[in-house]
């Protein structure tokens, strides 16, 4: 099984930060990555899939990269809305598999 | 609007069986691939299994590999997951997923597009 770990598995940022969280695949999965938010209590949302195409109606202020091993999602300025745990997802081979999450709280 | 309402969940014991079901609408349903996914309380998410649009091709995650079977009737555009033998790690909301991916030159990429509300289900004595 290909194994994701994301990082940090937690952070604190104030509106208006740059922030990037990253994901690392056990072994390479070209870009079969894709990336999800899922505030409290809600369903999870994708926002990203193929490491770097932004899903119909997402904000342009969230971008992924990467390609191989190693991704991140970038918040290019954070907004309240944006506070919640973010997932990576390997869809390269089955089982597909999900990293631990990082949660993006209010400092 | 897509909708996807899952049902089914409740309080079992410990090696009892469950089957869960999901109804969807507001697209096609037989011309997508559908999944299931869980979330223990408090935990991060856990991809069960999937289900190609004519069923032909069906995956499950190790953990439930023998005790679940996933379904789909396209003609009543639902989707189904029968668990058996409960466990008590199987207790976790359990989400109906669309995926909306695509072969490229590589393979083929999974992605889910939409999710249910998702239906609890506790395996407790």
């Amino acid at each position: 099984d290909i194994q994701m770990t994301q990082s940090p598995s937690s952070l604190s940022a104030s509106v208006g930060d740059r922030v990037t969280i990253t994901c690392r695949a056990s072994q390479s999965i070209s870009n079969y990555l894709n990336w999800y938010q899922q505030k409290s209590g809600k369903v999870p949302k994708l926002l990203i899939y193929a490491a770097s195409s932004l899903q119909s109606g997402v904000p342009s202020r969230f971008s992924g990269s990467g390609s191989g091993t190693d991704f991140t999602l970038t918040i290019s300025s954070l907004q309240p809305e944006d506070f919640a745990t973010y997932y990576c997802q390997q869809s390269y081979s089955t089982p597909l598999t999900f990293g631990g999450g990082t949660k993006v709280e209010i400092k | 609007e897509v909708q996807l309402v899952e049902s089914g969940g409740g309080l079992v014991q410990p090696g009892e069986s469950l089957r869960l079901s999901c109804a969807a609408s507001g697209f096609t349903f037989s011309s997508y691939a559908m999944n299931w996914v869980r979330q223990a309380p408090g935990k991060g998410l856990e991809w069960v299994s999937y289900i190609s649009r004519s069923s032909s091709t069906i995956y499950y995650a190790d953990s439930v590999k023998g005790r679940i079977t996933i379904s789909r009737d396209n003609a009543k555009n639902s989707l189904y997951l029968q668990m058996n033998s409960l466990r008590a790690e199987d207790t976790a909301l359990y989400f109906c997923v669309r995926d909306r991916g695509y072969y490229d030159s590589s393979g083929y990429l999974f992605y889910f597009d939409y999710w249910g509300q998702g239906t609890l289900v506790t395996v407790s004595s």
